[in-house]
């Protein structure tokens, strides 16, 4: 059974910057099907895709984010991270990591077909 | 202000049929599939629909999907009670460098 498990700090503050990883266990990250996500979710609204990336590096971006959002993917530990920097109060949100499955060969099917529990950060100073 | 535009609520009695609808534009739900997602109280999002109409394997056949011009729908026939969640459509936007756009999720009650 794949499981993704998000970690990094609760509380960060505003204009730092804020770096969650997400593991991998039950299955390989380098599938050639599969890119890997994250997702963030203020509180009472919606999701908010941030960014994907495949297992060989080649990553896309949210454009409303892009300019402070790095993802990067570390096969031989299995897991995924998030570098989002300057966070502003407007980042607080519970984080997501999911898995993407997409056959097309470039990503862009929004199938989230596995999602760790979210892990809750909020910029507060 | 979501991309994709929900109802906020909606809701019925048990064994009744609803349905949740999901406007956008040609750049997203025009040229390109629409996903559901059933989001209940405390827990991440669980895929429902994918690829506008087709069920994973484990969600039940009351739950079905539409497309139609840049409009999509969800329908949920002989509604239940665990069926009170948020639901979010989500598409791929072809806009930009292409990015993916949720809506903004409608609060389903089960009266």
């Amino acid at each position: 059974q794949l499981r993704l498990q998000e970690s990094g700090p609760g509380v960060v503050k505003p204009s730092e910057t804020l770096f969650l990883t997400c593991t991998v266990s039950g299955d390989s990250i380098s599938g050639s099907s599969y890119y890997w996500a994250w997702i963030r979710q203020p509180p009472g609204k919606g999701p908010e895709w941030i960014a994907s990336i495949f297992y060989s590096g080649s990553t896309y971006y949210n454009p409303s984010l892009k300019s402070r959002v790095t993802i990067s993917v570390d096969t031989s530990e299995n897991r995924f991270s998030l570098k989002l920097n300057s966070v502003t109060a407007a980042d607080t949100a519970l984080y997501y990591c999911a898995r993407v499955y997409d056959s097309s060969g470039y990503f862009s099917r929004p199938y989230f077909d596995y999602w760790g529990q979210g892990a809750l950060v909020t910029v507060f100073s | 202000q979501s991309v994709l535009t929900q109802p906020p609520s909606a809701s019925g009695t048990p064994g009744q049929r609803v349905t949740i609808s999901c406007s956008g534009s040609s750049s997203n739900i025009g040229g390109n599939y629409v996903y559901w997602y059933q989001q209940l109280p405390g827990t991440a999002p669980k895929v429902l629909i994918y690829r506008n109409n087709q069920r994973p394997s484990g969600v039940p056949d009351r739950f079905s999907g539409s497309k139609s011009g840049t409009s999509a729908s969800l329908a949920i026939s002989g509604l239940q009670s665990e069926d009170e969640a948020d639901y979010y459509c989500a598409a791929w936007d072809d806009s930009l460098t292409g990015h993916v756009v949720f809506g903004g999720g409608t609060k389903l009650t089960v009266l």
